[in-house]
């Protein structure tokens, strides 16, 4: 147990569904973070909220939409995806470090993930 | 970002010492060499990270030389439940803007412990 919960755990879906992931953690952090794990590459990463405000959008397309009403939920809204948007998706969270000389063992702490897909 | 280059697989046999290389030749002054560890379907766990010399804890030992372009991390008498892929990662994590977020997994090494 890490202390970031992601739901669901599998979910299937149809390309004209519209579904919610969603990612809590209970460590009292103040970043979070998507990713995207396809079978066989290196972990993409998607989004990241600092403070609950999106830092960073990695060109991801508009069909996944990011959501973080506080800093310990996230959601990432799925609508018409394509198949090859099956994926591992996993969320991640960190008490991000912004003092040099405190940064040693800081680290990202992740959920089990969704496997998400897409028929 | 500093570029990464590990093995991409490695075999072992239970009780035995692991020792996963990753080069970095192109590292920063302000960069921290970290590693995690993932099992098949899960998020990647953290290992240990280090700046420089030696870093031990209760699961692993990660060694840096003097140049910092490279770095060891030694896994002491493995088991079968160590086979994973284990991901070096190298940059500046302090600042603002979630920085750790932008630290580059790469394909990892998969290690197989066998029996």
């Amino acid at each position: 147990e890490t202390g970031v919960t992601q739901t669901p755990r599998h979910l299937v879906m149809g390309m004209t569904n519209k579904k919610s992931l969603k990612c809590e953690q209970h460590l009292g952090h103040n970043a979070m973070y998507w990713y995207k794990q396809s079978a066989k590459k290196p972990l993409e990463l998607m989004f990241v909220y600092n403070f609950k405000e999106q830092t960073e959008n990695n060109s991801v397309p508009s069909r996944f939409s990011p959501e973080c009403p506080n800093s310990s939920h996230l959601f990432l809204h799925l609508h018409t995806l394509q198949p090859e948007d099956s994926a591992l998706y996993l969320c991640a969270s960190s008490q991000d470090p912004q003092i040099r000389g405190q940064a040693a063992g800081e680290k990202l702490f992740f959920g089990s993930g969704t496997q998400l897909s897409v028929l | 970002l500093a570029k990464t280059t590990q093995p991409i697989s490695m075999d072992s046999y239970e009780g035995q010492e692991v020792n996963i290389t990753c080069s970095h030749n192109n590292i920063a002054t302000n960069d921290y060499i970290t590693w995690y560890q993932q099992f098949p379907s899960q998020g990647p766990r953290f290992i240990i990270q280090g700046y420089k010399t030696k870093v031990t804890n209760e699961v692993a030992s990660l060694f840096i030389p003097a140049d910092r372009k490279s770095s060891t991390l030694s896994l002491p008498r493995v088991s079968l439940s160590d086979t994973a892929v284990y991901y070096c990662l190298v940059g500046d994590i302090v600042g603002r803007g979630s920085t750790l977020g932008r630290l580059y997994f790469g394909r990892g090494t998969q290690l197989t412990v066998w029996p």
